[in-house]
């Protein structure tokens, strides 16, 4: 049962476009909101996180949207550059699941230069 | 610092054969965790640990052992390799379960034939 939905699967932009990658979620017990970036051939890594009392959260040119009545989640990339052409991860963990990490199904952004 | 290792980094086995898969860690972190990745599936849990001498299963645990004898290592193995079980395995691990960022190794690349 896949608790974190992701969508979409691939994403492809220009430079300088505004890729968002959209996660939903069930359980309202979750209350961290990790991204992970991956590259190919590589482990993946944090790359920005979220708790259910804010928002909104900016780390440089990357920014998580958090509706928490939705049940839903978002990472934009302002000014994308070919550079972050990855596979995004998005996850939740919460007391109930003992904090364990449960992954979206990715998706694979490609930014054309 | 060599973070999280992980060895081998790729294998081919044959239907029924048996592996161990080492994961190594030396940041002295308490969690560790063992997953798979497949296409269009993202991450799946398959065993964890939350410190030296305890494990637990996770999300996709059928046909998987672990043992954490040291705290720095967290071994994955296969007892009699199925096809089923082909996919990219990566190991992780953090300081404790909540809310802290999971660093993940190189991964392990399994072809069961």
């Amino acid at each position: 049962q896949q608790q974190v939905k992701q969508s979409p699967q691939s994403l492809i932009v220009q430079k300088g476009g505004i890729p968002i990658i959209n996660c939903a979620y069930e359980n309202t017990a979750f209350d961290y909101f990790p991204w992970y970036q991956q590259f190919p051939g590589k482990g993946p890594a944090l790359l920005i996180a979220i708790r259910p009392d804010v928002s909104e959260k900016k780390e440089g040119r990357f920014t998580i949207s958090f509706n928490k009545s939705a049940k839903q989640f978002s990472l934009h990339i302002m000014d994308s550059q070919p550079g972050d052409s990855a596979t995004y991860f998005c996850a939740a963990s919460g007391v109930d699941s003992s904090y364990k990490l449960i992954f979206g199904s990715g998706t694979r952004l490609l930014v054309r230069p | 610092n060599a973070g999280v290792t992980q060895t081998p980094k790729f294998r081919v086995l044959k239907t029924g054969q048996s592996m161990t898969l080492l994961c190594a860690q030396d940041m002295n972190h308490e969690y560790m965790y063992w997953y798979r990745q497949d296409p269009g599936m993202g991450l799946r849990l398959i065993h964890y640990s939350v410190g030296e001498g305890t494990t637990a299963k996770g999300e996709v645990p059928d046909g998987y052992n672990v043992s954490r004898l040291k705290k720095q290592n967290f071994l994955l193995g296969l007892e009699s390799a199925a096809p089923s079980q082909t996919s990219v395995y990566f190991c992780a691990s953090t300081l404790s379960g909540r809310r802290n960022e999971q660093y993940f190794g190189p991964g392990t690349r399994l072809t069961v034939t």
